[in-house]
């Protein structure tokens, strides 16, 4: 059991869908994270929220919507996405961000199983 | 851009062998170095969390080392297990987690 559920597993959508990812951590945790895994590429941060307030936006293109109701709950909703946003999209979450307003913490990241995502 | 570096990409060793893998980083201007291993069709599971020069951590027959100074950290793994294989990702807090490719483990038996 991980503690961190995502939903669904696989996905599979075409350019002009709108779907939603669902994350939902059972661990305490304030601060949770959405990550995209290309295929040979490592781990790259979307989204980092902390006490449900968005901390971190790595850039991300606006066709990636994330929502972060309550701490314990994190969604990404995609809609008109590339056939390059094909990929494992991972939630993770932790007893702190890695730095908020310049104050640190070092806990580890917990993940979940990820969603494999197929754009058509 | 900070880049982490894993080193090899990939390992195959025979079951009972002793090995070890390498992060490097350019700079000692981070928080923590993290890591994770990852076994296929799971999530990442945190193993380590380093944050001095000279960290040193155990767990079972795996170990890890921390060089700030050297921009370094090793992984050991002593006498592999199938189940040992996974891929092995290292990250440094740098404000926010920037993780390397990792290093791919196979364990034959």
């Amino acid at each position: 059991e991980t503690g961190v559920t995502q939903t669904p597993r696989h996905l599979v959508m075409g350019m002009t869908n709108k779907k939603s990812l669902k994350c939902e951590q059972h661990l305490g945790h304030n601060a949770m994270y959405w990550y995209k895994q290309s295929a040979k590429k490592p781990l790259e941060l979307m989204f980092v929220y902390n006490f449900k307030e968005q901390t971190e936006n790595n850039s991300v293109p606006s066709r990636f919507s994330p929502e972060c109701p309550n701490s314990s709950h994190l969604f990404l909703h995609l809609h008109t996405l590339q056939p390059e946003d094909s990929a494992l999209y991972l939630c993770a979450s932790s007893q702190g961000a890695p730095q908020v307003f310049g104050v640190y913490s070092n806990q580890p990241q917990h993940f979940g199983d990820g969603t494999r995502l197929s754009i058509l | 851009i900070l880049n982490v570096e894993q080193s090899p990409q990939s390992l195959h060793v025979q079951e009972g062998d002793s090995t070890n893998f390498t992060c490097s980083f350019p700079s000692s201007n981070f928080y923590a170095l993290h890591w994770y291993r990852w076994e296929t069709a799971k999530s990442p599971e945190a193993l380590f969390v380093m944050t001095l020069n000279g960290d040193e951590k155990k767990k079972g027959r795996i170990s890890a080392t921390l060089n700030t100074k050297e921009g370094y950290s090793y992984l050991y793994i002593k006498g592999s297990q199938p189940e040992d294989s996974a891929t092995y990702l290292c990250a440094l807090n740098v404000g926010d987690m920037r993780f390397g490719a990792g290093t791919r483990l196979t364990v034959k038996p």
